[in-house]
């Protein structure tokens, strides 16, 4: 059964970069999108984006300009870095295998962002 | 962007009740939706994609219906285990999430 393992820094200050990293275990990498969304009391869930091998991307027009997916193949993981955060960044993230939908999900990283 | 709109916002039902939440697209999204179901803590669950065919492993209390901008999540007979949020999402262009539903059963 695929299991989906992510980590990253929990608390950030105001203008850092947010960077998580999602392993994915007993399972192809190769054939899904593997995408990230985030969850919070405000917006409620938000999809940042998706990526599948050879880089092919596609992001969250909203997040576009701070966002980035990159994969690494030879460990079967692929990472977010979201730039500039502010509070309003501040939620659960979670990774997520999409084939038809999500349909595995991770654990979820509280992410906090205060000075 | 477009956006999806749940109602109701908070539902209450006893045990055996046949359960109906809504989604509605701002555009049309054809049958490229989704239902997921969130327990306190834990992470979404996938329930239904293309509007209404059940993911495996999923019981068959759950369907789901409808096209282009209308769609219903249907719980035939609730359960106590269905107590819960349940969240539409349309994957037509780009991906957006309903603002949810909570189930509370009595």
């Amino acid at each position: 059964q695929v299991q989906l393992q992510q980590w990253g820094a929990g608390l950030l200050k105001p203008s850092e970069s947010l960077s998580l990293t999602c392993a994915v275990y007993n399972g192809s990498f190769n054939d899904y999108y593997w995408s990230w969304v985030r969850q919070s009391p405000d917006k409620g869930l938000e999809w940042l984006g998706e990526i599948k091998l050879r880089g092919m991307t596609k992001y969250n027009p909203s997040f576009k300009s701070r966002v980035s997916l990159s994969l690494d193949t030879s460990k079967n993981q692929f990472s977010l870095r979201l730039t500039s955060v502010t509070a309003a960044d501040t939620g659960i993230y979670y990774c997520t295998r999409i084939i038809r939908g999500m349909d595995v999900w991770g654990p979820g990283t509280t992410v906090t962002v205060s000075s | 962007d477009i956006q999806m709109t749940q109602s109701p916002s908070i539902l209450s039902a006893s045990v055996g009740d046949r359960v109906t939440i809504t989604c509605r697209a701002s555009q049309t999204v054809r049958d490229w939706l989704a239902w997921y179901q969130q327990k306190p803590g834990k992470a979404p669950r996938l329930l239904i994609y293309k509007a209404s065919t059940l993911e495996s492993g999923v019981p068959s209390r759950f369907s789901g219906s409808g096209s282009g901008t209308e769609f219903t999540l249907t719980i035939s007979s609730l359960q106590p285990d269905d107590s819960a949020t349940y969240f539409c999402q349309q994957y037509d262009n780009s991906r957006t999430f309903g603002q949810g539903t909570k189930v509370e059963v009595k």
